[in-house]
């Protein structure tokens, strides 16, 4: 079945710096990936939409600068936090579908940050 | 707008006993995609099953079942014979129909326990 990978798994970082996490589907193309962050104990919430050679389309109150957002190839994406802040400490999960109607989302193992 | 309900935020029972996990959703779509998604505690999220609206014959899947019910906006994911591993997180998630971007919204998760 599809398959897609995310790593690390894993990142605690000190404040101040940034952290790149990627995101790849292993064996289907998606012109489409999705990043979202989940809290601990609750639902995930979409952060944004990663187009493959376009811009990404973000989530009302996601700040873009801060979450960059990359989609370079037909299957990977990369999210980047930069300048990260405690608050920023989270689990973060990409997800992505075949390019057919109704595919359903595959999601990565996610990634857990911790930022002191 | 879309939403997805599940009131049931944490269940628990007894290894063998059957399970039912709720779902209701609003959608001002005439057809969209229906989701359960499985989060153990090792956090990946595990697809379980698509829905199409245009399709109201329930589906059962080894011991998972689903009853999709239109008229009552609900999609109930019922567990027999629980096992503990089983244990997870689960999510309902709706998604419109149309082609091109297709934003999916969960519901915030159903913790189940399945004590043995």
């Amino acid at each position: 079945g599809a398959v897609v990978s995310q790593h690390p798994s894993r990142v605690i970082c000190k404040s101040g710096t940034s952290v790149k996490i990627e995101c790849r589907s292993l064996d289907f193309q998606a012109t489409t990936m999705f990043w979202y962050r989940q809290f601990p104990k609750k639902s995930l919430m979409l952060m944004a939409t990663s187009n493959e050679g376009s811009k990404a389309t973000y989530e009302q109150g996601v700040e873009k600068d801060k979450f960059l957002i990359n989609h370079a190839s037909l299957t990977l994406s990369t999210l980047t936090v930069t300048s990260a802040h405690p608050e920023d400490s989270s689990f973060y999960i990409c997800s992505a579908r075949a390019d057919r109607v109704g595919s359903p989302l595959h999601f990565g193992n996610g990634t857990r940050l911790t930022v002191t | 707008a879309q939403k997805v309900t599940q009131a049931q935020t944490e269940i628990s029972v007894v290894e063998k006993e059957d399970v039912t996990l709720d779902c209701v959703y609003e959608t001002r779509d005439t057809t969209y995609y229906l989701f359960w998604y499985k989060q153990p505690p090792s956090g990946e999220l595990v697809f379980l099953i698509r829905r199409n609206s245009f399709d109201e014959q329930n589906e059962i899947s080894g011991r998972y079942s689903w009853n999709f019910q239109k008229s009552t906006s609900s999609f109930n994911f019922t567990i027999t014979a629980s096992q503990v591993v089983d244990s997870a997180v689960y999510f309902c998630a709706l998604s419109p129909h149309s082609g091109g971007y297709q934003k999916v919204t969960f519901g915030t998760g159903t913790k189940l326990q399945v004590i043995p």
